[in-house]
């Protein structure tokens, strides 16, 4: 019982450097999301999806960008990787809208430093 | 949007003392109280909820209550033991003016420590 898979688990970027981080789930859920967490700043959201093909910007989407090709994964990608963006990734998905009370599943997380 | 405060940052306890968790909400739209545990390495889990229509609610040695008066809910943990150590966030969940599409808003988590 995979749940939700995220790819890499850790990363090293130059600065200007580009990448995408995948995260795939198998629980046919239809509410997928990337959330970045930094030391005593909590869980904030970046971009998320409310099914396939469809997108939207969360707390802090600026400098990344999603696709939701499928509906079991959800890109995350890095145009130009600044040391802002160094944090902690975590992907996370939910069977309806969390504003319907429904629980999220976490994937373990990316650790992202960018030099 | 919803601002979600939480304190303390840090938490230190005996095993087998009781810790509590407080935080306070700033839009009376919110709706939905879940807290997450997030053990070291690991992703945050889903470990207790309340919906703002109840007052408290209790699962073993962990319980939630909310006043929806105050904007405040807490979580309360009794007979801590080591493996309860983890970071606590909790959220509160809205539903987004002019939109059917609700948002989870997190506080800024609690490392909680129990010592043998």
């Amino acid at each position: 019982n995979a749940g939700v898979t995220q790819t890499p688990k850790f990363r090293v970027l130059k600065t200007g450097q580009s990448m995408t981080l995948l995260c795939a789930q198998d629980m046919n859920h239809e509410y997928m999301y990337w959330y970045r967490q930094d030391p005593g700043m909590g869980l904030r959201l970046i971009h998320y999806s409310v099914g396939e093909g469809t997108t939207a910007k969360g707390e802090v989407p600026d400098g990344y960008n999603v696709s939701r090709l499928k509906k079991q994964n959800f890109l995350l990608g890095l145009e130009s990787a600044a040391p802002s963006q160094t944090s902690v990734y975590f992907c996370a998905s939910s069977r309806a809208s969390t504003g319907r009370n429904e629980k999220l599943f976490f994937g373990s997380g990316t650790q992202l430093s960018v030099l | 949007g919803e601002n979600v405060e939480q304190h303390p940052s840090t938490l230190s306890v005996q095993e087998g003392d009781s810790a509590v968790i407080k935080c306070t909400y700033s839009d009376s739209a919110s709706n939905y109280f879940p807290w997450y545990k997030q053990e070291l390495g690991k992703g945050p889990q889903l470990i207790i909820d309340i919906r703002s229509n109840v007052g408290e609610k209790k699962d073993q040695r962990i319980a939630v209550t909310l006043n929806k008066t105050a904007k405040h809910f807490s979580l309360h943990i009794t007979e801590t033991q080591p493996e309860d150590s983890a970071v606590y966030f909790c959220a509160a969940s809205m539903i987004d003016r002019g939109s059917t599409l609700g948002r989870l808003y997190f506080g800024r988590g609690t490392q909680l420590t129990v010592w043998p």
